[in-house]
């Protein structure tokens, strides 16, 4: 089984201020990796997926780059919406897995 | 508009069944790879199953396998968790999802709203 690790755990920012978010993969997945914005009491949302790909509707200001073992997520500029936990998801290989999520808070 | 909607959801026994449904409308369901995902109370999403169109594929996770079943009927567009043997720790919202990406299992891209199962003596 693939184990994705998720880092930090928990961001702590403030609106306007840039996020990065970090996937790592335990053994490669090449490009088939993708991200998930959940909110409390929501079902996630698909942000990007294989790894760069923005999702249909989601803002530009939602980016994600990697390969292989190391995937991140970038927020340019946090909105106050944006405030969530993320997941990364790996499609590479069954089972497929989640990231124990990282939780961007103010 | 495309929805999934799950039902079924509730309170059982330990070692009792459960049969989850989920209502697609708004596109092809009979075209639509599907799966299965759940989540404990406060904890991180879980992948549980999938199966293809056809219905030729279907995948388990470890921690269902032999338990769980998945199944779909494209005529009546839904899709089916039928849950046996059920345990504490299967306690969760589950979320049926469509997959989407060539090749393996794919990424979700639409979700329903999920349905509580909550196994307790």
């Amino acid at each position: 089984e693939i184990v994705l690790t998720q880092s930090p755990a928990t961001l702590s920012l403030s609106p306007g201020e840039r996020a990065t978010l970090s996937c790592r993969a335990s053994q490669s997945v090449s490009r088939y990796l993708a991200w998930y914005q959940q909110k409390p009491g929501q079902a996630p949302r698909v942000l990007i997926y294989d790894a760069s790909n923005r999702a249909t509707g989601i803002p530009a200001r939602f980016s994600g780059s990697g390969s292989g073992t190391d995937f991140t997520l970038t927020i340019s500029s946090l909105e106050p919406e944006d405030f969530a936990v993320y997941y990364c998801q790996q499609r590479s290989n069954w089972p497929l897995t989640f990231g124990g999520g990282t939780e961007v808070e103010i | 508009q495309v929805q999934l909607v799950e039902s079924g959801g509730g309170l059982v026994k330990p070692g009792g069944s459960l049969r989850l449904s989920c209502a697609v409308s708004g596109l092809s369901f009979s075209d639509t790879y599907m799966s299965w995902i759940r989540q404990a109370p406060g904890k991180g999403l879980e992948w549980v199953s999938y199966i293809n169109k056809g219905s030729s594929q279907r995948i388990y996770a470890d921690s269902v396998n032999g338990r769980f079943t998945i199944s779909r009927d494209n005529a009546k567009n839904s899709l089916y968790l039928q849950m046996n043997s059920l345990r504490v720790e299967d306690t969760a919202v589950y979320y049926c999802a469509r997959a989407r990406g060539a090749g393996l299992g794919g990424y979700f891209d639409i979700w329903g709203q999920g349905a509580l199962v909550t196994v307790s003596s």
